[in-house]
C-alpha cells in the first residue's frame, strides 16, 4: 500500500526557515517523481515543485513563486522527500502536501500545517 | 496556464446527473486531471488524461473534453460525493483551478 506521511510543520516567525519531511512507503521510491503542493485554508492547491526520478537524474523544477526560497531534495536510501523553506512570509501559511507523480498526482500525504506568524 | 472552473458552488439532489466545467487558458493537449477533496482530507485523483478513470474510482465519475474545455460528470450523485472538485493541468508545469464546491440540495 502506498503511503506518504509528512512531518515537520508548525509555527515559524516571518523570515524564519523550516524543513518539511515526507516518508514514503509501499512503492519503489526511486522510480517516481515527487512533488510538494500547498493549499491555504479555503483556497486552491498550488504546486511548488518536483524532483524527478532516478531515470531523469533527480533534477528539480520549481514554481516561480517560490524559486530561490524553497529547495526540494530526496534521500533515496531512506525513501524520504524534503522541502527546505527559507525567508518565510505570512503568505506561505498553508497546509503542505507531498504527492507522487510527474504529471497527474496519484497519491498524496495527509498534509502538514505551516503557520508563519509573529 | 490559468484554469477556470465553473460553477464555484453547485447544489444538487441525490441521483442527479452533475456536470462540472474546467476551462484552460490555452490548449493543454488533454493533460488534465480531476481531484475530489473532502473536508479535512487530501485531494484524491479521480480522472487523468482528461478521460481516464483512476483505479478504484466508481464508474459514475467520468471525464470528457479536449483542448481547452473539459467536463467532469457524476452520472448519479451520491451523498458521499459531497466535496470540492479541482481540475489540474500538467501540460506546462502544474496549475489548479479554484474548485467547485458540490453540496446536497
Amino acid at each position: 500500500e502506498v503511503k506518504l506521511l509528512e512531518s515537520g510543520g508548525g509555527l515559524v516567525q516571518p523570515g524564519g526557515s523550516m524543513r518539511l519531511s515526507c516518508a514514503a512507503s509501499g512503492f519503489t521510491f526511486t522510480d517516481f517523481y515527487m512533488n510538494w503542493i500547498r493549499q491555504p485554508a479555503g483556497k486552491a492547491p498550488e504546486w511548488l515543485g518536483f524532483i524527478r526520478n532516478k531515470a531523469n537524474g533527480y533534477t528539480t523544477e520549481y514554481n516561480p513563486s517560490v524559486k530561490g526560497r524553497f529547495t526540494i531534495s530526496r534521500d533515496n536510501t531512506q525513501n524520504m522527500l524534503y522541502l527546505q523553506m527559507n525567508t518565510l512570509r505570512a503568505e506561505d501559511t498553508a497546509t503542505y502536501y507531498c504527492a507522487r507523480g510527474g504529471w497527474e498526482l496519484d497519491y498524496w500525504g495527509q498534509g502538514v500545517m505551516v503557520t508563519v506568524s509573529s | 496556464i490559468q484554469m477556470t472552473q465553473s460553477p464555484s458552488l453547485l447544489s444538487a439532489s441525490v441521483g442527479d446527473r452533475v456536470t462540472l466545467s474546467c476551462k484552460a487558458g490555452q490548449n493543454i493537449n488533454n493533460y488534465l486531471a480531476w481531484y475530489q477533496q473532502k473536508l479535512g482530507e487530501a485531494p484524491k485523483l479521480l480522472i487523468y488524461n482528461a478521460n481516464s478513470l483512476q483505479t478504484g474510482i466508481p464508474s459514475r465519475f467520468s471525464g470528457s473534453g479536449s483542448g481547452t474545455d473539459f467536463t467532469l460528470t457524476i452520472s448519479s450523485l451520491q451523498p458521499e460525493d459531497v466535496a470540492t472538485y479541482f481540475c489540474q493541468q500538467y501540460n506546462s508545469w502544474n496549475t489548479f483551478g479554484a474548485g467547485t464546491k458540490l453540496e446536497l440540495k
